[in-house]
């Protein structure tokens, strides 16, 4: 069974630029999250889908973020325009239960990205 | 707001001998909590959690995990550490009950086993 994809592995994009991350979860996990980590700091919450619904997005930074999960299967992560503070690696997982119901998440590898 | 703290960013232990990596949280109530490991150039792999019940969980890999609520800890420990445990490691929680189901994440723990 394929685990969790993300794409690309790393982006390195200019200041303003547009970039879109990708994730494919694991076939028939209905909840999708998001992270993010800066270099040397926390992994943190960046939002929460039930199939294509936000359940949670109160950890996006700012408006400058835009995440979809349309008809509930991947979902991608637009930066637009990038910030030299968005760098970072952002991590996909994927669950078939919430954390409270199954308590295990699946991590994709991650999509490192660098605004230079 | 709920926080996780590992106090060391790395931790080295020779091969064969127990190993205790460290993890205190700040959160309301008792929380679920979580380990998981990354490997380079991998995601985060899931090694235990503690949601109810005995205080001491097992997980994967041959880890365990305490939870003792008096001191709001949470450490990772396995009696007889092999170099390929060498990995980043990281302690999470979740608070019981509302619907957020985010984890909040500390900050990782190196641990290095030497031969």
């Amino acid at each position: 069974e394929a685990g969790v994809t993300q794409f690309p592995s790393h982006s390195v994009i200019e200041k303003g630029q547009t970039v879109t991350l990708r994730c494919d979860p694991i076939s028939g996990h209905d909840n999708l999250y998001w992270y993010r980590r800066v270099m040397g700091k926390e992994i943190k919450f960046l939002l929460h889908f039930v199939k294509e619904s936000k359940q949670d997005e109160s950890g996006m930074p700012n408006n400058r973020f835009l995440a979809e999960r349309t008809g509930g299967t991947y979902s991608t992560l637009k930066v637009q325009p990038a910030e030299l503070e968005d760098s970072g690696v952002y991590f996909c997982a994927s669950s078939q239960g919430t954390v409270a119901n199954t308590g295990e998440l699946f991590f994709g590898e991650g999509s490192r990205l660098t605004v230079l | 707001a709920q926080s996780v703290a590992q106090p060391e960013d790395q931790v080295n232990v020779a091969e064969g001998n127990p190993l205790t990596v460290k993890c205190t949280y700040s959160v309301s109530g008792n929380p679920y909590l979580f380990w998981y490991v990354q490997y380079p150039n991998r995601g985060l792999q899931f090694l235990l959690k503690y949601i109810t019940g005995d205080n001491l969980v097992k997980g994967s890999y041959g880890f365990e995990a305490e939870f003792n609520k008096s001191q709001t800890s949470f450490h990772l420990k396995k009696p007889s550490a092999l170099v390929s445990d060498s990995a980043l490691y990281f302690c999470a929680v979740r608070p019981r009950g509302g619907g957020a189901d985010g984890l909040t994440f500390g900050k990782g723990t190196h641990l290095i086993i030497q031969p």
